[in-house]
């Protein structure tokens, strides 16, 4: 069955730290990974893509994740978080004919100063 | 000018009512969706549409019914709320169907309150 997990609920780090959001995946096909932020009331905005090439991908807002197949996983980096960017991360597995998306759980970014 | 937008915002209804959500999107594109929030920030695809046809139909209840006027509208009908009903529904497009990596643009959502 297609499902994506992200282990982390919530992840707290300080301003100008590094942040590493993790993202694992089951899904029969080769995938399309999807990172989206969310941020308190409001909808949601895509970050980065992969579907193909490179495995390194980079995305707005200074953020880049990795796929990895070996590892089933495509987890989002930032070399330094600034305190705007506190928010909830959805990973996301596409594919298909219909194009749908499967969310994992999320993961709360909380950044103090 | 917002690319995918819903009203209302909010809605704050009584059990057994019947509501509606109305979605737009201004951006060209074919294909359309509603995801549904729980409280515990779960997304599940419910519906979409592509080009006013019903594509995927995610086991939700006969009580919830999309109708697509147009391409650009996908308006979200629900008969009889029940409590389970309460979360944040989100309007969603993309430009094509059977291009999984196109990207959906999300509306704001619509906070449904059912008391």
């Amino acid at each position: 069955a297609q499902s994506v997990t992200q282990p982390d609920i919530h992840i707290t780090v300080s301003e100008g730290a590094s942040l590493e959001l993790r993202c694992n995946y089951s899904y029969g096909a080769t995938p399309y990974l999807f990172w989206y932020v969310q941020s308190p009331g409001q909808g949601l905005q895509l970050l980065l893509k992969y579907f193909s090439g490179d495995t390194l991908v980079q995305g707005i807002k200074g953020f880049e994740a990795e796929f990895k197949r070996s590892q089933s996983s495509f987890n989002l980096r930032k070399p330094s978080v600034h305190w705007s960017d506190a928010a909830e991360y959805f990973c996301a597995v596409g594919g298909g004919a219909t194009n749908k998306l499967i969310f994992g759980t999320g993961t709360l970014l909380a950044v103090q100063p | 000018d917002t690319a995918v937008s819903q009203t209302p915002k909010y809605l704050v209804t009584q059990m057994g009512n019947d509501k509606s959500i109305k979605c737009e999107q201004n951006l060209g594109h074919d294909t359309m969706y509603w995801y549904k929030q729980d409280s515990k920030k779960f997304l599940k695809i419910m519906f979409s549409y592509n080009n006013k046809e019903l594509i995927i139909n995610e086991t939700v209840p006969n009580r919830f019914s999309p109708k697509s006027p147009d391409k650009a509208h996908l308006n979200l009908h629900i008969n009889s709320l029940e409590l389970g009903d309460s979360a944040v529904y989100f309007c969603a497009s993309s430009q094509r169907i059977g291009a999984a990596a196109d990207t959906q643009y999300f509306g704001p959502g619509t906070r449904l309150t059912v008391l």
